[in-house]
C-alpha cells in the first residue's frame, strides 16, 4: 500500500519566514497530491491539490510542487494564522492515503 | 454555500451500536463521492472509507474493513458512518469529507464540522 511520509513531523519558525515541508511517497503518484492545513480544534481546509494548483480562496504565500513521489509544500513568509498543523494526501485512487503531518509554530 | 452537516456528539459504551450522518446542504450528495476520514485525540488524519451514493458504490481502506459500515440514503441525501459494536479504541473525531470535482476521485474542498465519538464504561 501507499505510504506518504512527510518531514519534518514538527517545526518552530518566526513570523516572515520561508517554511518548507515535504512528502514523500513509496510509490510513483504523477501529480496526484493535495495539501490540507488543521488549525487546532477546526476541520481541515484544503490548499492545494494536483500538487501545485492553489485552492480557491487560499493566499498565494501558499504554493507546492512536485511530481512522482517527492513534493513540497512551502509558505513564503509564514505568518500567525499559519499556527497548524499540514497534511498531505493522495487523491487519485483509492485508499486516498494521508501523511502523517506536520505541526508549525511560532518561534 | 455548500456543506456538509453531521450529526452531533455522542457518548456510548464499549459494545454499544451506533450510526453518525452526514448531510449535504444545499446540494444533492448524488453525483459526488462522499469519504470518512477519523481522527483520534491528538493523533493525524486516517482515510476509512468513501462511498459513491449514486450507486452505493463503496471503497474502504484495508484498516476499517470489517470494522465500520459506510452506507448513503439518496431520498434524504444523507451518508451514513455505523459501527455494530463499539470499542473504547473508536474514541475519535469523525469527519465527512466531498471532492472538488464530482463522479470522480479527487481532493477534499467541503468538510464537516465534524461528529465526537466517546466510548467509555
Amino acid at each position: 500500500d501507499l505510504q506518504l511520509t512527510q518531514s519534518p513531523s514538527s517545526l518552530s519558525a518566526s513570523v516572515g519566514d520561508r517554511v518548507t515541508i515535504t512528502c514523500r511517497a513509496n510509490e510513483d503518484i504523477r501529480s496526484y497530491l493535495a495539501w490540507y492545513q488543521q488549525r487546532p480544534g477546526k476541520a481541515p481546509k484544503l490548499l492545494i491539490y494536483a500538487a501545485s494548483t492553489l485552492h480557491s480562496g487560499v493566499p498565494s504565500r501558499f504554493s507546492g510542487s512536485g511530481s512522482g513521489t517527492d513534493f513540497t509544500l512551502t509558505i513564503s513568509s509564514l505568518q500567525r494564522e499559519d499556527v497548524a498543523t499540514y497534511y498531505c494526501q493522495r487523491h487519485d485512487r483509492d485508499p486516498l492515503t494521508f501523511g502523517g503531518g506536520t505541526q508549525v509554530v511560532i518561534k | 454555500e455548500v456543506q456538509l452537516v453531521q450529526s452531533g456528539a455522542e457518548v456510548k459504551k464499549p459494545g454499544d451500536s451506533l450510526k453518525i450522518s452526514c448531510q449535504g446542504s444545499p446540494y444533492r450528495l448524488t453525483n459526488y463521492w462522499i469519504a470518512w476520514v477519523r481522527q483520534m485525540p491528538g493523533k493525524g488524519l486516517e482515510w476509512m472509507g468513501i462511498i459513491y451514493p449514486g450507486d452505493s458504490d463503496t471503497r474502504y481502506s484495508p484498516s476499517f474493513q470489517g470494522q465500520v459500515t459506510i452506507s448513503v440514503d439518496k431520498a434524504t441525501t444523507t451518508a451514513y458512518l455505523q459501527w455494530s459494536s463499539l470499542k473504547a479504541s473508536d474514541t475519535a473525531m469523525y469527519y465527512c469529507a466531498r471532492p472538488v470535482v464530482p463522479d470522480a476521485f479527487d481532493a477534499f474542498d467541503v468538510w464537516g464540522q465534524g461528529t465526537m465519538v466517546i466510548v467509555s464504561s
